[in-house]
């Protein structure tokens, strides 16, 4: 099955810094590749995706790379806000078969300093 | 548009008790899923629905968990009887049905004590 590593487990940053998350996937046949948010007491939100036929997606703030060949996938926040600070969740999933389960990293708590 | 609506919010009980969560998804959602997120972990996936058909429920520990679609909309998921591990939060999500544009509720927080 497929397996998602993510890291850091935890990032501080100073407000206005960028912050960069990192991923890395198993299964080759993996071609979605979502990022979620999750605030404290809440479920995770997507934030950005980014589909396998892509190298990169930008949204405002927020950009995505893949790598298909390295198996690797970063998510990118630029000047960050302390509103940012939440955990980030990275995820894979084979979505051309039919299994469309998510495969999700441990998780990265992101704190954003005023 | 309402999101994936859950209930209760959040639930205590003593071990040895059974315990319902009640999930209602995005309309027109055909796919839904149950997922498990331990304290400092990413969601693990129970179970998932196609419609009213259950296609993927290797996760879910048969023995004490079981789940229902009934008209293929809302969901229950169930324990019965409840054990120590079990304290986690079990999220709910939807989608299309294409794999894409999953939505996740808001969680049940369970504590078993």
């Amino acid at each position: 099955g497929e397996n998602v590593e993510q890291h850091p487990s935890t990032l501080s940053v100073q407000e206005g810094d960028s912050a960069v998350i990192k991923c890395t996937y198993s299964d080759s046949a993996s071609n979605y590749f979502p990022w979620y948010k999750q605030e404290l007491g809440k479920g995770p939100q997507l934030i950005i995706d980014i589909r396998s036929n892509v190298g990169e997606k930008k949204d405002q703030r927020i950009a995505v790379t893949l790598n298909k060949t390295a198996k690797h996938f970063s998510l990118h926040i630029t000047e960050t806000q302390p509103e940012d600070s939440a955990v980030y969740f990275c995820a894979a999933v084979d979505s051309g078969g039919s299994n469309y389960k998510l495969t999700f990293g441990k998780g990265t708590l992101l704190t954003v300093n005023p | 548009e309402a999101g994936v609506v859950q209930s209760p919010r959040y639930k205590i009980i003593e071990k040895k008790q059974p315990v319902a969560f009640w999930c209602n998804p995005i309309s027109g959602h055909n796919t839904l899923y149950w997922y498990r997120q331990n304290l400092g972990q990413g969601p693990e996936l129970l179970i998932r629905y196609e419609n009213e058909e259950a296609v993927d429920d290797s996760q879910l520990p048969k023995d004490r968990f079981s789940a229902e679609r009934l008209k293929g909309v809302d969901s229950t998921l169930k324990i019965q009887p409840a054990e120590l591990g079990d304290s986690a939060v079990y999220l709910c999500a939807s989608s299309p049905g294409t794999g894409y544009g999953y939505t996740f509720g808001s969680g049940t927080r369970l504590t078993v004590v």
